[in-house]
């Protein structure tokens, strides 16, 4: 049993690239979240999804978007990267809300110079 | 409004007891988190008490829950090296999909 698994570990990428942040999940989570970790603060949530088709916006959406098309996988895009997009990434994964705990990946740094 | 603060750093010598505090804004809490994050790893689920609780105990871990100051505190007996890490308080209620984190409070253990 993986849990949460997200590729790659590290990527650097130039100022305007795109690329896709994967996440899958072999839990059979209806709920999957995507949050980004800048140095020396807490969680942001970025998108999360309630089930396949369903996907609505966190706190700081702006410049990504997600898609949910299976149970398993919920990948977040960078259309255009930006410096300020510099961060570790984190995919969470839980079978519900409220009392149900967020299993994290082990997250994605990324660097955009 | 949603929010949740902790102090960024605790030290404390091994063998001594830690207590990580947090505070949170929203009475409507249902249930709170104490996360656990290790260098370069994710975060992991350490334990949760729910809001009509106001303690739990889990081995080392003591979790205390004044509703009413809304305060929340997670104690650590026998500190070991093997517990520097940051911890994150977090929030939630049963009606939302999602969990209000702090900013996290970095624990080092000195000798």
């Amino acid at each position: 049993n993986a849990g949460v698994t997200q590729t790659p570990k590290f990527r650097i990428l130039k100022i305007g690239q795109s690329m896709t942040l994967q996440c899958t999940q072999d839990m059979n989570h209806n709920y999957m979240y995507w949050y980004r970790q800048d140095p020396g603060m807490g969680l942001k949530l970025i998108y999360y999804s309630v089930g396949a088709g369903i996907t609505d916006k966190g706190e700081v959406p702006n410049g990504y978007n997600v898609s949910r098309s299976t149970t398993e996988d919920f990948p977040l895009r960078l259309e255009l990267a930006a410096p300020s997009q510099t961060s570790v990434y984190f995919c969470a994964s839980s079978y519900g809300s409220g009392d149900q705990p967020q299993h994290f990946g082990d997250g994605t740094r990324l660097s955009i110079l | 409004g949603e929010d949740v603060e902790q102090s960024l750093f605790l030290s404390v010598r091994e063998g001594d007891s830690s207590v990580i505090n947090c505070t949170y804004t929203d009475s409507s809490s249902t249930y709170l988190y104490w996360y656990k994050q290790e260098p370069g790893a994710g975060l992991q689920l350490l334990t949760y008490i729910f809001s009509n609780m106001d303690m739990k105990q889990d081995q080392r871990l003591t979790v205390l829950l004044n509703k009413k100051d809304k305060h929340l505190s997670l104690r650590i007996a026998d500190t070991q090296t093997g517990d520097s890490a940051i911890y994150f308080c977090a929030e939630s209620y049963s009606s939302a999909s999602k969990i209000i984190f702090g900013s996290g409070t970095r624990l080092s253990i000195r000798p």
